[in-house]
Parts: C-alpha cells; sequence; structure tokens
C-alpha cells in the first residue's frame, strides 16, 4: 500500500493563478480531509468527506473547493491564489465505523508559495 | 466547536526523564481524542487515541496518554525520554456527533543528552 499520496510536493504560484492540489488513498477508508499548516497555528480542517459525493466544510474553507467522485481521489482547488493560502497543505484519510477506526492517515504534505 | 488547547509551546526535558505533554479539550458530549506526532519536513503520525474504555491508553513508541473527564484533559506521557522522541506533538479532538476534527497548536518537544 502507499498509503496517502500527495502531489505535487511544492509548487509556487503567482497571485490570483488557479490549481489543484492532488491526494489519493488506496486504503479504501470512506473519510478524507485537507487541512493546512501554519506555523505556530497547528493543523486547520479545510474540508472533509465521509464518502464519494458527500463533501462538507471545516474550519476555514474560504477561497478553496473540493470534490470527490471516488473513494480513493480527493482533490483541492485554488481558484484565485492569494498570499494568504501560502501554507503546508495536508491530506489524511480515516477508517469510519467501529470504535477503532477515526484515527486518522497522512500524506507527506504540499508545501505552497503564493507571491 | 469542539477545541483543543496546548498550553506549552515548547518542553525541554532529560534524556532518561520522564515526559508529559499537555492537552484540554472541549466538545460537547463523548469526546474521541488522538496524539499525533510530526517529525520535521514529514506528515503527522498517529501515536494513540481514546474512544471509550480505560482511562489510560497506551500507544507507539512507549507512549502513553491519560484521559482525565473531570479536568477535560488527555495528558501525553512517556517514563523515560528518548532523543529520538523529539519532534512536534499534536492533541486533537472529534465529538461523538459529527466529524469535524479540531487540532491544537502543537507543543515541540525537546529532549536533550
Amino acid at each position: 500500500n502507499a498509503g496517502v499520496t500527495q502531489t505535487p510536493k511544492f509548487r509556487i504560484l503567482k497571485i490570483g493563478q488557479s490549481m489543484t492540489l492532488q491526494c489519493a488513498q488506496d486504503m479504501n477508508h470512506n473519510y478524507m480531509y485537507w487541512y493546512r499548516q501554519d506555523p505556530g497555528m497547528g493543523l486547520k480542517l479545510i474540508y472533509y468527506s465521509v464518502g464519494a459525493g458527500i463533501t462538507d466544510k471545516g474550519e476555514v474553507p474560504n477561497g478553496y473547493n473540493v470534490s470527490r467522485s471516488t473513494t480513493e481521489d480527493f482533490p483541492l482547488r485554488l481558484e484565485l491564489a492569494a498570499p494568504s493560502q501560502t501554507s503546508v497543505y495536508f491530506c489524511a484519510s480515516s477508517p469510519t465505523g467501529s470504535r477503532s477506526s477515526y484515527e486518522q492517515y497522512f500524506g507527506p504534505g504540499t508545501r505552497l508559495t503564493v507571491t | 466547536a469542539q477545541s483543543v488547547a496546548q498550553p506549552e509551546d515548547q518542553v525541554n526535558v532529560a534524556e532518561g526523564n520522564p515526559l508529559t505533554v499537555k492537552c484540554t479539550y472541549s466538545v460537547s458530549g463523548n469526546p474521541y481524542l488522538f496524539w499525533y506526532v510530526q517529525y520535521p519536513n514529514r506528515g503527522l503520525q498517529f501515536l494513540l487515541k481514546y474512544i471509550t474504555g480505560d482511562n489510560l491508553v497506551k500507544g507507539s513508541y512507549g507512549f502513553e496518554a491519560e484521559f482525565n473527564k473531570s479536568q477535560t484533559s488527555f495528558h501525553l506521557k512517556k517514563p523515560s525520554a528518548l532523543v529520538s522522541d523529539s519532534a512536534l506533538y499534536f492533541c486533537a479532538v472529534k465529538g461523538y456527533n459529527n466529524n469535524d476534527m479540531r487540532f491544537g497548536a502543537g507543543t515541540r518537544l525537546t529532549v536533550k543528552p
């Protein structure tokens, strides 16, 4: 199993450009999440999904969009990049249902700089 | 919405000494509590969780955490710290009836030889 994979690892965007951060998992997890990590601020939840076709906003959704057409993939879209979106983005997935679940498995992250 | 507080930005301990990283939480209903560790330039790795049952939870790498409902705390502990334990530690909470996971700001643990 590759676990959770994210592409690209690094990206520099100009203000106003758009891009999609890719996330895929091969563990058949229903739940997937997008976080951003700013220095000293911990992780902030952007969007999450409980299954294909179902997404919901997290703590900081403004400026982002997501879709979940398959169980495996959960891309994050930035439409009009702004300097405030400079951050490290982490995708995560988790199994569901039983008491032994809900722990999250994280990808390696995408470091995004908007200038 | 639920929230987590990690009151210490930095914890320094000597190798071989016990360590504690503090976490308090706020949530409606019964909490699901987690600890994660992050090494430089890496994603977070799951350490342990509390869902229900015994208040003392044992996890990876010799870490354990104690759930205290009256103090709404979930402190991470290890009896004897290793230099390799030096990393960034995050506490997280999820409410029983929602899917929203909230993380603390993180505590940087430094273990000195």
